[in-house]
């Protein structure tokens, strides 16, 4: 299995910061990394795809970048909304995908 | 607007099978071009995906739980089903259903682009 690690675990952050998101795949994935959004009692919602892009109906202050192991999820100026549990997921062996732990943004 | 609805048994007895179906409406589960998985949370956890069913009916399931996990689709009803035999305590989550959608020509990307709102299974006597 590609295990994937995102750090920091958790993250304490203001309204109008700038925030970003680690994760690091065991082996290289090209850009087949995904990162949903996850907000308490909620599914989890698509934000960045490939890496890169942006999902339709997601902000531009959420921007994704990075290929092969290590990849970022930048918010560019906190907004209430944005606190929520974070997640990157690997599709490159789409016969076990897998996703990292999470990182929770938390009101500072 | 496509949608994804859980339903099943929200407490299973230790040892028993956990069934669950996924039903979608606003589009064909027969559809090229995506595959429909199951993945769950345990409460406070992260994700775990558990495995999926192309629209071509072959199955793919997670290393760790391969021994236990059956996915089926039921095209007349537009739905698939998770079946998780010989559950224990650690089985207890949030299992939710969602849509991967692939795109792309020689090699595939694919994102998780449609999930149901999740439906908690609790394993206890």
């Amino acid at each position: 299995d590609i295990q994937m690690t995102q750090s920091p675990s958790s993250l304490s952050a203001s309204v109008g910061d700038r925030v970003t998101i680690t994760c690091r795949a065991s082996q290289s994935i090209s850009s087949y990394l995904n990162w949903y959004q996850q907000k308490p009692g909620k599914a989890p919602k698509l934000l960045i795809y490939a890496a890169s892009s942006l999902q339709s109906g997601v902000p531009s202050r959420f921007s994704g970048s990075g290929s092969g192991t290590d990849f970022t999820l930048t918010i560019s100026s906190l907004q209430p909304e944005d606190f929520a549990t974070y997640y990157c997921q690997q599709s490159y062996s789409t016969a076990s995908i897998t996703f990292g732990q999470g990182t929770r943004l938390e009101i500072k | 607007q496509l949608q994804l609805q859980e339903s099943g048994s929200g407490l299973v007895k230790p040892s028993q099978t956990l069934s669950l179906t996924c039903a979608v409406s606003g589009g064909s589960i027969s559809s090229g071009g995506y595959s429909w998985s199951w993945i769950r949370q345990p409460p406070g956890k992260g994700l775990e995906w558990i495995g999926y069913i192309y629209h071509s009916g072959s199955t793919y399931y997670n290393p760790s739980l391969k021994s236990r996990v059956t996915i089926s689709v039921d095209r007349s009803k537009n739905q698939f089903s998770l079946k998780l035999s010989s559950v224990t305590a650690a089985d207890t989550a949030v299992y939710y259903c969602a849509r991967e959608y692939y795109y792309g020509s020689g090699s595939y990307y694919s994102y998780f682009d449609y999930w149901g709102q999740g439906t908690l299974v609790t394993v206890s006597s």
